[in-house]
């Protein structure tokens, strides 16, 4: 099993430019997060699919939108990327929202916006 | 407002001591509490679990405390080794939320050291 696996690793965007993080989990999750991890911020989350077919915005949604293409994959999308999206991206996936069962984590997605 | 926040952003310890990291929060009613570590470069991986009526859990050398009385969770690693060396999160699941938040809430993490 390889767990939650996010692409790219790494990428450099110039502001107005456009991406997506894709994400992909093969341990039958119901549940998968976006969150961004800053110096001095902390984990903050961006969105959340509670179950396919369901998404939410979570702490920081502006600037982002997602897509909950099925019960594995959940992307993440910039449509215009600014300099206050340069961060590191990790998605993440749970059996059950708010159920206090372990979240597993991507290995992150470092993002440069220039 | 709400808050979680662990006291300490280092903590640099010897080898062979038992390492205390602290994360408290206001304003809220945890119905679970987590710790995980983090290894540079790396996600966060999960350590332990704690519910809002249990007062101590273990798994290994590791020790988790609950207090909701004063509001704050003890993280201990008994015998601590330099592999232990990690920022550590704490993160809370609130039982009373009712806004579409999702799931855990995270601190903003201690980083540990453990010198041999």
């Amino acid at each position: 099993n390889a767990g939650v696996t996010q692409t790219p690793k790494f990428q450099v965007l110039k502001t107005g430019q456009s991406m997506t993080l894709q994400c992909a989990q093969d341990m039958n999750h119901n549940s998968m997060y976006w969150y961004r991890q800053d110096p001095g911020m902390g984990l903050r989350l961006i969105y959340y699919s509670a179950s396919e077919g369901t998404t939410d915005k979570g702490e920081v949604p502006n600037g982002y939108n997602v897509s909950r293409l099925n019960k594995r994959e959940f992307s993440l999308r910039l449509e215009s990327a600014a300099p206050s999206q340069t961060s590191v991206y990790f998605c993440a996936s749970s059996v059950k929202l708010r159920s206090g069962n372990t979240i597993y984590f991507g290995e992150g997605s470092w993002l440069t916006v220039v | 407002s709400q808050k979680i926040e662990q006291n300490s952003e280092a903590l640099n310890i010897q080898e062979g001591k038992t390492a205390t990291l602290t994360c408290n929060y206001t304003n809220y009613s945890p119905a679970y509490l987590q710790w995980y570590r983090q290894d540079p470069g790396r996600g966060p991986v999960f350590l332990l679990l704690i519910r809002e009526n249990e007062k101590e859990k273990r798994k290994e050398r590791l020790k988790v405390t609950f207090d909701t009385t004063l509001k704050q969770s003890l993280f201990h690693i008994t015998a601590s080794q330099p592999a232990d060396s990690a920022t550590y999160l704490c993160a809370l699941i609130p039982s009373n939320y009712g806004g579409s938040q999702g799931n855990l809430i995270f601190g903003k993490g201690t980083k540990l050291s453990v010198k041999p």
